[in-house]
Protein backbone atom coordinates (compact mmCIF):
# COMPACT_ATOMS: atom_id res chain seq x y z
CA UNK A 1 0.00 0.00 0.00
CA UNK A 2 0.74 3.81 -0.29
CA UNK A 3 3.41 5.01 2.54
CA UNK A 4 1.57 8.44 4.45
CA UNK A 5 4.14 10.46 6.00
CA UNK A 6 3.19 13.58 8.06
CA UNK A 7 5.52 15.98 10.07
CA UNK A 8 5.89 17.14 12.46
CA UNK A 9 4.13 14.13 14.42
CA UNK A 10 3.56 17.03 17.82
CA UNK A 11 3.29 20.81 17.31
CA UNK A 12 2.66 23.53 20.49
CA UNK A 13 2.15 26.79 18.92
CA UNK A 14 1.17 30.45 20.89
CA UNK A 15 -2.47 31.58 19.61
CA UNK A 16 -1.69 34.07 16.90
CA UNK A 17 1.31 32.06 15.26
CA UNK A 18 1.20 30.57 12.00
CA UNK A 19 2.15 26.94 11.20
CA UNK A 20 2.39 24.25 8.29
CA UNK A 21 1.95 20.50 8.43
CA UNK A 22 3.40 18.12 5.62
CA UNK A 23 2.41 15.11 4.16
CA UNK A 24 4.53 12.83 2.26
CA UNK A 25 3.26 9.97 -0.09
CA UNK A 26 4.91 7.12 -1.46
CA UNK A 27 3.25 7.07 -4.80
CA UNK A 28 0.52 8.54 -6.96
CA UNK A 29 -2.90 8.78 -6.07
CA UNK A 30 -5.58 10.21 -7.33
CA UNK A 31 -7.09 11.67 -4.04
CA UNK A 32 -5.57 13.44 -1.47
CA UNK A 33 -7.82 15.14 1.39
CA UNK A 34 -6.80 16.91 5.05
CA UNK A 35 -8.81 16.12 8.44
CA UNK A 36 -8.99 17.70 11.52
CA UNK A 37 -10.08 15.44 14.04
CA UNK A 38 -11.54 17.21 17.39
CA UNK A 39 -11.34 15.44 21.03
CA UNK A 40 -14.76 13.76 20.40
CA UNK A 41 -12.90 11.84 17.51
CA UNK A 42 -15.22 13.50 14.84
CA UNK A 43 -13.14 13.74 11.50
CA UNK A 44 -13.87 17.30 9.89
CA UNK A 45 -12.85 17.82 6.53
CA UNK A 46 -10.69 20.70 5.64
CA UNK A 47 -9.78 20.18 1.94
CA UNK A 48 -10.11 17.82 -1.09
CA UNK A 49 -6.97 18.43 -2.78
CA UNK A 50 -5.67 16.06 -5.19
CA UNK A 51 -3.59 18.83 -6.83
CA UNK A 52 -3.21 22.50 -6.74
CA UNK A 53 -3.70 25.19 -4.20
CA UNK A 54 -6.63 26.23 -2.08
CA UNK A 55 -7.93 28.25 0.47
CA UNK A 56 -10.66 28.16 2.97
CA UNK A 57 -10.85 31.58 5.69
CA UNK A 58 -7.21 30.89 7.84
CA UNK A 59 -6.66 27.57 6.04
CA UNK A 60 -4.82 26.98 2.96
CA UNK A 61 -3.22 23.44 1.53
CA UNK A 62 -1.24 22.81 -1.25
CA UNK A 63 -0.51 19.57 -3.10
CA UNK A 64 2.28 18.92 -5.21
CA UNK A 65 1.45 15.78 -7.07
CA UNK A 66 4.31 15.29 -9.09
CA UNK A 67 6.47 15.60 -6.28
CA UNK A 68 4.32 13.44 -3.78
CA UNK A 69 3.60 15.97 -1.47
CA UNK A 70 1.20 18.52 0.54
CA UNK A 71 0.89 21.19 2.52
CA UNK A 72 -1.43 22.46 5.60
CA UNK A 73 -0.69 26.29 6.26
CA UNK A 74 -2.90 27.67 9.39
CA UNK A 75 -2.31 30.88 9.65
CA UNK A 76 -2.93 33.42 13.26
CA UNK A 77 -3.96 30.00 15.27
CA UNK A 78 -6.91 30.11 17.77
CA UNK A 79 -7.48 27.75 20.57
CA UNK A 80 -10.07 25.94 18.78
CA UNK A 81 -7.27 24.46 15.96
CA UNK A 82 -6.25 22.23 18.28
CA UNK A 83 -6.41 18.42 17.43
CA UNK A 84 -4.74 16.05 15.38
CA UNK A 85 -4.43 16.38 11.52
CA UNK A 86 -4.68 14.00 9.18
CA UNK A 87 -3.57 13.78 5.67
CA UNK A 88 -5.66 10.36 3.78
CA UNK A 89 -4.31 9.56 -0.12
CA UNK A 90 -6.29 7.27 -2.31
CA UNK A 91 -5.39 5.51 -5.84
CA UNK A 92 -8.95 3.50 -6.57
CA UNK A 93 -11.38 2.78 -3.25
CA UNK A 94 -9.06 2.50 -0.19
CA UNK A 95 -7.77 5.43 1.66
CA UNK A 96 -4.57 5.25 3.40
CA UNK A 97 -4.27 8.13 6.53
CA UNK A 98 -0.88 8.70 7.92
CA UNK A 99 0.02 8.96 11.46
CA UNK A 100 -1.27 13.01 11.93
CA UNK A 101 0.41 15.81 13.20
CA UNK A 102 -0.97 16.86 17.11
CA UNK A 103 -1.22 20.78 17.37
CA UNK A 104 -1.71 22.24 20.86
CA UNK A 105 -2.77 26.05 20.39
CA UNK A 106 -2.52 27.64 23.97
CA UNK A 107 -3.93 30.91 24.95
CA UNK B 1 -22.50 19.22 8.18
CA UNK B 2 -21.51 15.60 7.04
CA UNK B 3 -24.92 13.79 7.66
CA UNK B 4 -23.43 10.58 8.41
CA UNK B 5 -24.40 8.94 11.49
CA UNK B 6 -23.40 6.21 13.57
CA UNK B 7 -24.91 3.47 16.74
CA UNK B 8 -23.92 3.07 18.85
CA UNK B 9 -21.86 5.67 20.27
CA UNK B 10 -20.37 3.37 22.51
CA UNK B 11 -19.81 -0.59 23.07
CA UNK B 12 -18.22 -2.71 25.72
CA UNK B 13 -18.36 -6.52 25.02
CA UNK B 14 -15.96 -9.71 26.36
CA UNK B 15 -13.65 -11.42 24.07
CA UNK B 16 -15.00 -13.73 22.21
CA UNK B 17 -18.21 -11.95 21.30
CA UNK B 18 -19.79 -10.53 18.13
CA UNK B 19 -20.55 -6.94 17.49
CA UNK B 20 -22.65 -5.11 15.01
CA UNK B 21 -22.20 -1.52 14.05
CA UNK B 22 -24.33 0.87 11.66
CA UNK B 23 -24.00 3.62 9.49
CA UNK B 24 -26.40 5.46 8.18
CA UNK B 25 -25.02 7.70 4.82
CA UNK B 26 -25.20 11.16 3.66
CA UNK B 27 -28.10 12.02 1.46
CA UNK B 28 -27.20 11.09 -2.05
CA UNK B 29 -23.90 9.00 -1.11
CA UNK B 30 -23.86 5.20 -3.16
CA UNK B 31 -20.50 4.50 -1.40
CA UNK B 32 -19.82 3.69 2.54
CA UNK B 33 -16.00 3.07 3.47
CA UNK B 34 -15.35 1.54 7.66
CA UNK B 35 -11.74 2.21 9.22
CA UNK B 36 -11.02 1.10 12.55
CA UNK B 37 -8.68 3.00 14.13
CA UNK B 38 -6.41 2.05 17.45
CA UNK B 39 -5.33 5.04 20.28
CA UNK B 40 -2.60 7.25 18.72
CA UNK B 41 -2.74 5.95 15.36
CA UNK B 42 -4.48 6.82 11.98
CA UNK B 43 -7.40 5.24 10.95
CA UNK B 44 -6.90 1.93 8.84
CA UNK B 45 -9.30 0.68 6.07
CA UNK B 46 -10.94 -2.47 6.51
CA UNK B 47 -13.36 -2.17 3.82
CA UNK B 48 -15.83 0.05 1.30
CA UNK B 49 -19.26 -0.73 0.00
CA UNK B 50 -20.76 0.31 -3.07
CA UNK B 51 -24.09 -0.80 -4.65
CA UNK B 52 -24.50 -3.05 -2.04
CA UNK B 53 -21.34 -5.13 -2.67
CA UNK B 54 -17.77 -5.55 -1.14
CA UNK B 55 -15.85 -3.25 -3.49
CA UNK B 56 -12.16 -3.18 -1.77
CA UNK B 57 -10.84 -4.20 1.45
CA UNK B 58 -8.06 -3.40 3.65
CA UNK B 59 -5.57 -6.22 5.63
CA UNK B 60 -8.37 -7.22 7.58
CA UNK B 61 -9.19 -10.86 8.35
CA UNK B 62 -12.52 -12.13 7.56
CA UNK B 63 -13.89 -12.11 10.85
CA UNK B 64 -14.57 -8.48 9.99
CA UNK B 65 -17.84 -8.92 7.74
CA UNK B 66 -20.21 -5.99 6.47
CA UNK B 67 -23.09 -5.78 4.39
CA UNK B 68 -24.49 -2.71 3.06
CA UNK B 69 -28.55 -2.09 2.17
CA UNK B 70 -30.68 -0.98 -0.49
CA UNK B 71 -31.01 2.34 1.21
CA UNK B 72 -27.06 2.47 1.06
CA UNK B 73 -26.88 2.51 4.84
CA UNK B 74 -24.12 -0.13 6.13
CA UNK B 75 -23.25 -2.50 9.07
CA UNK B 76 -19.71 -3.72 9.72
CA UNK B 77 -19.81 -7.24 12.09
CA UNK B 78 -16.85 -8.77 13.91
CA UNK B 79 -16.98 -11.93 15.15
CA UNK B 80 -14.67 -13.94 17.73
CA UNK B 81 -13.86 -10.41 19.13
CA UNK B 82 -10.45 -10.03 20.42
CA UNK B 83 -8.82 -8.05 23.10
CA UNK B 84 -6.92 -5.64 19.73
CA UNK B 85 -10.08 -4.86 18.39
CA UNK B 86 -10.84 -2.31 21.25
CA UNK B 87 -10.58 1.06 19.07
CA UNK B 88 -12.78 3.85 17.38
CA UNK B 89 -14.82 2.40 14.53
CA UNK B 90 -15.32 5.57 11.73
CA UNK B 91 -17.60 4.96 8.80
CA UNK B 92 -17.57 7.27 6.02
CA UNK B 93 -19.86 7.81 3.02
CA UNK B 94 -18.77 9.69 -0.23
CA UNK B 95 -20.73 9.46 -3.98
CA UNK B 96 -19.06 7.15 -6.42
CA UNK B 97 -18.50 9.78 -9.54
CA UNK B 98 -18.98 12.50 -7.41
CA UNK B 99 -14.87 13.40 -6.44
CA UNK B 100 -14.49 10.63 -3.74
CA UNK B 101 -14.43 13.41 -0.97
CA UNK B 102 -15.20 11.25 1.81
CA UNK B 103 -17.06 12.60 5.29
CA UNK B 104 -16.97 10.51 8.04
CA UNK B 105 -19.29 9.75 11.43
CA UNK B 106 -18.49 10.26 14.66
CA UNK B 107 -17.43 7.02 14.97
CA UNK B 108 -18.37 3.85 17.66
CA UNK B 109 -15.45 3.45 20.62
CA UNK B 110 -15.70 -0.70 20.76
CA UNK B 111 -14.13 -1.78 24.18
CA UNK B 112 -13.01 -5.45 24.36
CA UNK B 113 -12.48 -6.48 27.81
Amino acid sequence: GIQVEQSPPDLILQEGANSTLRCNFSDSVNNLQWFHQNPWGQLINLFYIPSGTKQNGRLSATTVATERYSLLYISSSQTTDSGVYFCAVATGNQFYFGTGTSLTVIP
Amino acid sequence: ETGVTQSPTHLIKTRGQQVTLRCSSQSGHNTVSWYQQALGQGPQFIFQYYREEENGRGNFPPRFSGLQFPNYSSELNVNALELDDSALYLCASSLRGGGETQYFGPGTRLLVL
